[in-house]
């Protein structure tokens, strides 16, 4: 089935350790996206990726990275940087060229700073 | 003022009610618009989109009102599976991005 997968589903970090979260898609969208959601909270836009090899800062993006080196995988990276990671992490993406897309979210990564 | 701004519930309802949810954003150059349904722990799953002329699915009917920059969702005869955050989102800079609204919790009571 198409569809988007999130990995690892719970994780738990050190302060000061980097932490990858994977994503990988079987859309064949060129768009892909990173959302923070903090308990009780809206989701917010931490990086975004229209195209292989390129990407673009959203709202939160200090202490994160990502790369977009396969249309099907963009990996966000939370670094020592974010002074408060433990949250829950939203990857998504949609079909660009398609008028009146909708946004597609995988089952979501829960990081934790223990 | 935040783009997107919802009702900021929650809202508890008996089963067989009917409920209204409100949103508002600020860009009016909004291209799309969409009402969003996320239960506790899971990742938001699209309910449905909402068109300028308005669109029912089953007991639930949005509409959007561009003059206003208003979209409403309503829904019907209430069930307990209902119960969950309802997300509004629209998107801008030319479809690119989605912003989405804080939520409104539902709680339909038996």
């Amino acid at each position: 089935d198409g569809g988007i997968t999130q990995s690892p589903k719970y994780l738990f970090r050190k302060e000061g350790q980097n932490v990858t979260l994977s994503c990988e898609q079987n859309l064949n969208h060129d768009a892909m996206y990173w959302y923070r959601q903090d308990p009780g909270q809206g989701l917010r836009l931490i990086y975004y990726s229209q195209i292989v090899n390129d990407f673009q800062k959203g709202d939160i993006a200090e202490g994160y990275s990502v790369s977009r080196e396969k249309k099907e995988s963009f990996p966000l990276t939370v670094t020592s940087a974010q002074k408060n990671p433990t949250a829950f992490y939203l990857c998504a993406s949609c079909n660009r060229y398609r008028s009146g897309n909708t946004i597609y979210f995988g089952e979501g990564s829960w990081l934790t700073v223990v | 003022r935040k783009e997107v701004e919802q009702d900021p519930g929650p809202f508890n309802v008996p089963e067989g009610a009917t409920v209204a949810f409100n949103c508002t954003y600020s860009n009016s150059a909004s291209q799309s618009f969409f009402w969003y349904r996320q239960d506790c722990r899971k990742e938001p799953k699209l309910l449905m989109s909402v068109y300028s002329s308005g669109n029912e699915d089953g007991r639930f009917t949005a509409q959007l009102n561009r003059a206003s920059q208003y979209i409403s969702l309503l829904i019907r005869d209430s069930k307990l599976s209902d119960s969950a955050t309802y997300l509004c989102v629209v998107t801008v800079n030319y479809g690119q991005n989605f912003v989405f609204g804080p939520g409104t919790r539902l709680s339909v009571l038996p």
